[in-house]
């Protein structure tokens, strides 16, 4: 079965270190990708996708992920975190399967930035 | 503004109660879904539609029933054959399948 792994379930920062959140993928054709977030009492929502082109993403608030196709990642990436990115983040990544797309999630990530 | 409404936002069930999750969008969108949330689990696909009348069995269907009479309605019922019924119930549309996800607030399910 196809699976999505983020590697980290909970992650602690301090303000303005650098984030990287891990997300690597077990399909090998073609991919759309996705990072959504979820702020504290917020619904789910996109923070940046990758369909296809330029394989470095810029997503909202200052997000980037880069899609390496031959180790099959999408990592998650901010230079310099805020305490109001304390959030889930939940990469998924969507594939043709008998002429439907099926999107697959990971496991999500928490990330808690000390103030 | 545009959007999906889950409602209720809180539900307790009984047990050998089924009930019945409402999801509304005023978006426009032909896909709709429904996904279970749990800790540490990610979002697990309940059932999903791509348009009005049709829709097929996700990943963890067993005890669950949808229906898709409208475009803009996809209620969900937990019927007493789900044993664990206790959980976070997410509602999504999409443009289309392969499109970007919006998500509704969630109900919480839990049981008396």
């Amino acid at each position: 079965a196809q699976s999505v792994s983020q590697h980290n379930h909970h992650v602690i920062l301090s303000e303005a270190a650098s984030l990287e959140l891990g997300c690597n993928y077990s399909y090998g054709g073609t991919v759309n990708l996705f990072w959504y977030v979820q702020y504290p009492g917020q619904h789910l929502q996109l923070l940046l996708k990758y369909f296809s082109g330029d394989p470095l993403v810029k997503g909202i608030k200052g997000f980037e992920a880069e899609f390496i196709k031959s180790k099959f990642s999408f990592n998650l990436r901010k230079p310099s975190v805020q305490w109001s990115d304390t959030a889930e983040y939940f990469c998924a990544v969507s594939h043709l399967r008998d002429s439907n797309y099926q999107l697959i999630w990971g496991a999500g990530t928490k990330l808690i930035i000390k103030p | 503004d545009g959007g999906i409404t889950q409602s209720p936002k809180y539900l307790f069930r009984k047990e050998g109660q089924n009930v019945t999750l409402s999801c509304e969008q005023n978006l426009n969108h032909d896909a709709m879904y429904w996904y279970r949330q749990d800790p540490g689990q990610g979002l697990r696909l309940i059932y999903y539609s791509q348009i009005v009348n049709d829709f097929q069995k996700g990943d963890i269907a067993e005890g669950y029933s949808v229906s898709r009479e409208k475009k803009e309605s996809f209620p969900l019922t937990v019927t007493s054959a789900q044993k664990n019924p206790t959980a976070f119930y997410l509602c999504a549309s999409s443009r289309r399948t392969n499109q970007p996800q919006h998500f509704g607030d969630g109900t919480r399910l839990s049981i008396l």
